[in-house]
């Protein structure tokens, strides 16, 4: 079975680091990616991993653990624009579709 | 990465009828995907098409309800059937990665309301 959990809401305040996780148990592997979702707005690709470790770019990195099912992904220098859903996805590496089966997601709330 | 043009971007509809909803990529993709997202929730995956064959289907959907097709490498129309008010929600598309990018890209969405 598939199981892709994250906290449902959450809030930091401008200019700070939030840390939003997701952890994991599927049948399959092969790789994680995390999308921004603004309110009435089609999600919007962050970042991916699939190997272990921290992967930058800009203000957001996103960490993995394979062996935890288990990742982060990290909002530096938090602005208000920040203020959205955030989606972690399990490539599921069964079968020939490489489907995205996506988690619960965490609403992000940004206040000054 | 690919974009795609989704229509349309929302309708009202009656139960009982029909609507189909069409996905138009600007290169040719492997694998088109449809999700189902209710208000303040996560996406759920619907379906997958493949071109040249049947579609596959997630726990809980079936063909009847939601046919779909996908007569090339660069489209895809999912039919949402015998509507009910459960039905209201909003239905995207998505495709896998072309040219070496990671991310899986998304249509804007139909925002579907039935009455």
């Amino acid at each position: 079975g598939q199981n892709i959990d994250q906290p449902t809401e959450m809030t930091a305040t401008e200019g700070a680091i939030v840390q939003i996780n997701c952890t994991y148990q599927t049948s399959g592997f092969n790789g994680l990616f995390w999308y921004q979702q603004h309110a009435g707005e089609a999600p919007t690709f962050l970042s991916y991993n699939v190997l272990d470790g921290l992967e930058e770019k800009g203000r957001f990195s996103s960490f993995l653990s394979r062996s935890k099912g288990y990742s982060y992904l990290l909002l530096k220098e938090l602005q208000m624009k920040d203020s959205a859903s955030y989606l972690c996805a399990v490539r599921d590496a069964g079968g020939a579709t490489n489907k995205l089966i996506f988690g619960t997601g965490t609403l992000l709330a940004v206040q000054p | 990465s690919a974009v795609i043009s989704q229509k349309p971007s929302r309708d009202i509809c009656q139960r009982g009828t029909s609507l189909t909803i069409q996905c138009q990529v600007d290169s040719q993709v492997t694998m088109m995907f449809w999700y189902r997202q209710q208000p303040g929730q996560s996406l759920t995956l619907i379906a997958t098409a493949n071109q040249g064959s049947e579609a596959t289907y997630e726990s809980g959907f079936v063909i009847d309800k939601f046919p779909i097709s996908r007569p090339n490498l660069t489209f895809s129309t999912l039919t949402v059937s015998n509507m009910s008010p459960e039905d209201s929600s909003i239905y995207l598309c998505s495709a896998s990665p072309t040219g070496g990018v990671y991310g899986y890209t998304f249509g804007s969405g139909t925002r579907l309301t039935v009455v």
